[in-house]
């Protein structure tokens, strides 16, 4: 059962464009964490949003939590070449003995110079 | 430098033949886990460790063990690899299992890729 689900799976756009990639689930998470993974690399954490309606920024990027915290968003201004990788959400849920993750497929960004 | 390590990177075996991958962290983190990566299928949790002698399956165990004999070390085993289980395999690790914020933060080794013949 995918738990998340992320759109769109690909995006390719040009140098300077905005984008929003989605994240969206039916179960409340604790937390919500982005990952970057660029080729031949292992994930490597961006963000991590715990309060329903957070937003958080990180340069050109902007993270935020929905107010029912089961849905995220991840949007880019103004992408850059380097920004090019796959962008994993993943959900955090507590309680009972498994504080396990639940990582969605991912969204691949291509960013062409 | 605070890492993961993963050994070998790349592997290619033949079916039937016993294979350890090796994960080691240096943070003293508790909580440490298996995934396997497949296009279209994405990340997805084979084994994870909430703290030494303690392990438990995760979605996708089968053709799988695992040991936790020291905080720092869980390596992965397959006892009998079969060609359904050429995979990217990551390992990872956390600070902990409570809710606290950055207790399930999770560090990423930098892959194993393997491919069975």
């Amino acid at each position: 059962t995918q738990l998340l689900e992320q759109s769109p799976q690909f995006l390719s756009i040009q140098e300077g464009e905005n984008l929003t990639v989605y994240c969206n689930s039916s179960s409340v998470f604790s937390s919500l964490q982005w990952y970057r993974q660029e080729p031949g690399e292992g994930p490597v954490l961006l963000v991590t949003v715990v309060t329903g309606g957070e937003v958080k920024k990180l340069k050109r990027l902007t993270f935020q939590f929905g107010d029912a915290r089961k849905d995220s968003s991840l949007h880019i201004t103004a992408a850059q070449p380097g920004d090019t990788g796959l962008y994993l959400c993943a959900g955090a849920r507590s309680g009972g003995s498994n504080y396990k993750l639940t990582f969605g497929k991912g969204t691949l960004l291509t960013v062409n110079p | 430098e605070a890492q993961v390590t993963q050994n070998p990177r790349y592997l290619i075996t033949v079916t039937g033949k016993k294979l350890t991958v090796t994960c080691s962290q240096n943070m003293n983190h508790e909580y440490m886990s298996w995934y396997r990566q497949d296009p279209g299928l994405g990340l997805r949790q084979i084994y994870y460790s909430m703290n030494v002698e303690v392990t438990d399956k995760g979605d996708v165990p089968e053709g799988y063990k695992v040991s936790r004999k020291e905080k720092r070390n869980f390596p992965l085993i397959l006892e009998s690899p079969s060609p359904n289980q050429t995979s990217l395999y990551f390992c990872a690790s956390s600070l902990g299992v409570g809710p606290g914020i950055g207790n399930t933060e999770a560090f990423f080794g930098q892959g194993t890729r393997l491919t069975v013949v």
